[in-house]
């Protein structure tokens, strides 16, 4: 069964600073990856997945992420922090069969003004 | 891609009153349906899933329950609600090809 750790809890940083939110998985085979955002009271967004091909994949919202398969990580960046981004991310690992997603226990961002 | 319907937005119950939560789905046929518990500043636990009609797993022993008497209508219920089942009820779809899961806005229930 695959798993997925987040290892900041909460992260801080101020508008306009770059950003980058950790997450590492495990899984026995390539797996597919996601990265959400909920805002609070709401859903879940999806800005991004891997599922092969380059490894640095573009979502939306100006983000970014990289899979490197010797790190089992999938870390997600953003050059320039805007409050709005202010939320809680989730990065997530789905089996190959479509059925089994696990998430990670998200990391709550703050942005300073 | 997918939309995902849920409803009521918000919720408050007494102890031991039954619970019943909605989820539709359209802009797919046959997809997977999830159910998804997050308690307060906590991350998603999945509760249920299915991959057809009729066909519910459980990931959790649990107070609830889940039926999908529909290709896209999932159905979160409970016959005597506890109090540890307050929290905000995710419901996502995904499937297909691309296997990413498309949530609803969530229920935000409060048992009292």
């Amino acid at each position: 069964a695959q798993s997925v750790t987040q290892p900041d809890i909460h992260i801080t940083v101020s508008e306009g600073a770059s950003l980058e939110l950790r997450c590492n998985y495990s899984y026995g085979a390539t797996p597919y990856l996601f990265w959400y955002v909920q805002s609070p009271g709401q859903g879940l967004q999806l800005l991004l997945k891997y599922f092969s091909g380059d490894t640095l994949v573009q979502g939306i919202k100006g983000f970014e992420a990289e899979f490197k398969r010797s790190q089992s990580s999938f870390n997600l960046r953003k050059p320039s922090v805007h409050w709005s981004d202010a939320a809680e991310y989730f990065c997530a690992v789905g089996d190959n069969y479509g059925q089994n997603f696990v998430f990670g226990p998200g990391t709550r961002l703050s942005v300073l003004p | 891609s997918q939309t995902i319907h849920q409803w009521p937005a918000t919720l408050v119950q007494p102890v031991g009153s039954p619970l019943s939560l909605e989820c539709t789905v359209e802009g797919t046929s046959n997809p997977n349906l999830y159910w998804y518990r997050q308690a307060a500043g906590r991350g998603l636990q999945l509760l249920f899933y299915s991959v057809g009609i009729g066909q519910i797993s459980s990931e959790v022993p649990q107070n609830l329950s889940a039926s999908r008497p529909q290709d896209r209508q999932f159905i979160l219920s409970s016959k005597k609600l506890l109090l540890s089942d307050s929290g905000f009820y995710l419901c996502a779809g995904g499937g297909g090809a691309a296997y990413e899961q498309y949530f609803g806005p969530g229920t935000r229930l409060t048992v009292t």
